[in-house]
């Protein structure tokens, strides 16, 4: 069955980086894209960007531009989103999400990760 | 940049039916936005309810549906039940490679 575990939760200074993995298990890790959603407390789910674990591809929303990077290590089928210069605005919890066979929505979820941008 | 929007909250009857609409500020939804539609308890993780504007995810009861309504994609849920009560986000992709979740729906059964 699909599977996509997260790492655990973060707490991190303002201005640090933060690094979330999301291991998937029970397919053909390079067949289906992978996207990174976010959901600060209290609000509703922000879509972050995705990752072609095939080519390695990413693309990202405009308001991540600069800070985001998306990467996949395929021998471990994992994929890592890392986000820098940490606010307290990106106190959320981080999800992955595969984009299912008939592309364009997301169809398992991982557990979620929580990070927490406090001083 | 365009906003999905999305009502705020409905209420509705146990066995009622009730429309949720995702929409843009700019311009129409069409079956080319590829609408999906995720509910999501306090707490939970988001479950897979419509895809490609009218297919049901696995598991998923036949009494909810996806259409385009009046420039806008829908999602109805016909005989509401007490475990419906939660919030309903709509995604539509906005083309090249971007996606954006609407404003959330929060739905009442009572």
């Amino acid at each position: 069955q699909v599977q996509l575990v997260q790492s655990g939760a973060e707490v991190k200074k303002p201005g640090a980086s933060v690094k979330v993995s999301c291991k998937a298990s029970g397919y053909t890790f390079t067949s289906q894209n992978m996207h990174w959603v976010r959901q600060a407390p209290g609000q509703g789910p922000e879509w972050m960007g995705i990752t072609n674990p095939s080519s390695g591809d990413t693309s990202w929303a405009q308001k991540f531009q600069g800070r985001v990077t998306m990467t996949r290590d395929t021998s471990t089928d994992t994929v890592y989103m890392e986000l820098s210069s940490l606010r307290s605005e990106d106190t959320a919890v981080y999800y992955c999400a595969r984009e299912g066979p008939a592309i364009y929505y997301f169809d398992f979820w991982g557990q979620g990760t929580l990070v927490t941008v406090s001083s | 940049q365009t906003v999905v929007t999305q009502e705020p909250s409905f209420s509705v009857s146990p066995g009622g039916t009730v429309t949720l609409t995702c929409g843009l500020s700019s311009g129409s939804v069409s079956t080319s936005y590829y609408p999906s539609w995720y509910q999501q308890t306090p707490g939970q993780t988001p479950r897979t309810l419509i895809f490609r504007t009218n297919t049901r995810s696995s598991g998923v009861p036949d009494r909810f549906s996806g259409s385009i309504l009046e420039n806008k994609a829908a999602l109805t849920i016909t005989g509401a039940q007490a475990d419906d009560e939660s919030d309903y986000y709509c995604v539509l992709y906005m083309g090249s490679g971007i996606y954006s979740f609407g404003t959330g729906t929060k739905v009442t059964v009572l």
